[in-house]
């Protein structure tokens, strides 16, 4: 069972540059979520889509974009990479009992 | 707003030693709690829940209760094992946003054998 898979694993990323952090499920979910991981912060809920076609944006939203085009994928993308936004990323889903986190992506602004 | 205070670790313990690992919320409602568990290298798992107050969540030998009274959502375990070192997360959520999720710092537990 793959349920949520995130891609790339890991990525070294120019400052400035832009990049799109890939996330699909499986489980057929209506609910999506981004969150960031930082040491001494645990973690916090960038953005978020209680369904195909909408979304919300959460704790943290500046520098960051979302689109849910379909039930299955909800990607993340930074337009323009700032070394603040060195993180682990973690793609969740929910069925509004148990929530699902994928492996990560640990993503380093230079 | 709405948070999540958990002990500050590491905490480092033997084997078979008592486990607890404290966590108090503050919120405006009845959130249900959680308690996520992440291996090293690895996304976070469910480890257990509670939706309503007097509630107690249960999992691999690990108990929780809710306790409304005292805003409390403490984690325990009677005897761990080497296999149980990682990082614990206390949460809450609200409603039907269960994915929505309130995370407190995280508490990095280490068993010796």
């Amino acid at each position: 069972t793959a349920g949520i898979t995130q891609a790339p694993t890991s990525q070294i990323l120019a400052a400035g540059r832009s990049m799109t952090l890939r996330c699909t499920q499986d489980m057929r979910h209506n609910a999506m979520y981004w969150y960031r991981q930082d040491l001494g912060l645990g973690l916090r809920l960038i953005h978020y889509s209680n369904t195909a076609g909408t979304t919300g944006k959460g704790e943290v939203p500046d520098g960051y974009s979302v689109s849910r085009a379909n039930t299955d994928d909800f990607p993340l993308t930074l337009a323009s990479a700032v070394p603040s936004q060195t993180s682990v990323y973690f793609c969740a889903s929910s069925d509004h009992r148990v929530t699902f986190f994928g492996q990560g992506t640990r993503l380093t602004v230079v | 707003g709405d948070s999540v205070t958990q002990m500050e670790g590491p905490v480092t313990l033997s084997e078979e030693a008592f486990l607890t690992i404290n966590c108090t919320y503050t919120a405006t409602g009845y959130p249900s709690l959680f308690w996520y568990v992440q291996y090293p290298g690895e996304g976070l798992q469910l480890l257990l829940k509670a939706t309503k107050a007097d509630d107690k969540g249960s999992n691999k030998g690990f108990e929780a209760t809710y306790r409304k009274e005292t805003t409390s959502f403490h984690l325990e375990k009677g005897s761990v094992q080497v296999s149980d070192s990682a990082v614990y997360f206390c949460a809450l959520s609200f409603g039907g946003s269960q994915g929505n999720l309130i995370f407190g710092k995280g508490t990095k537990l280490s068993v010796k054998p």
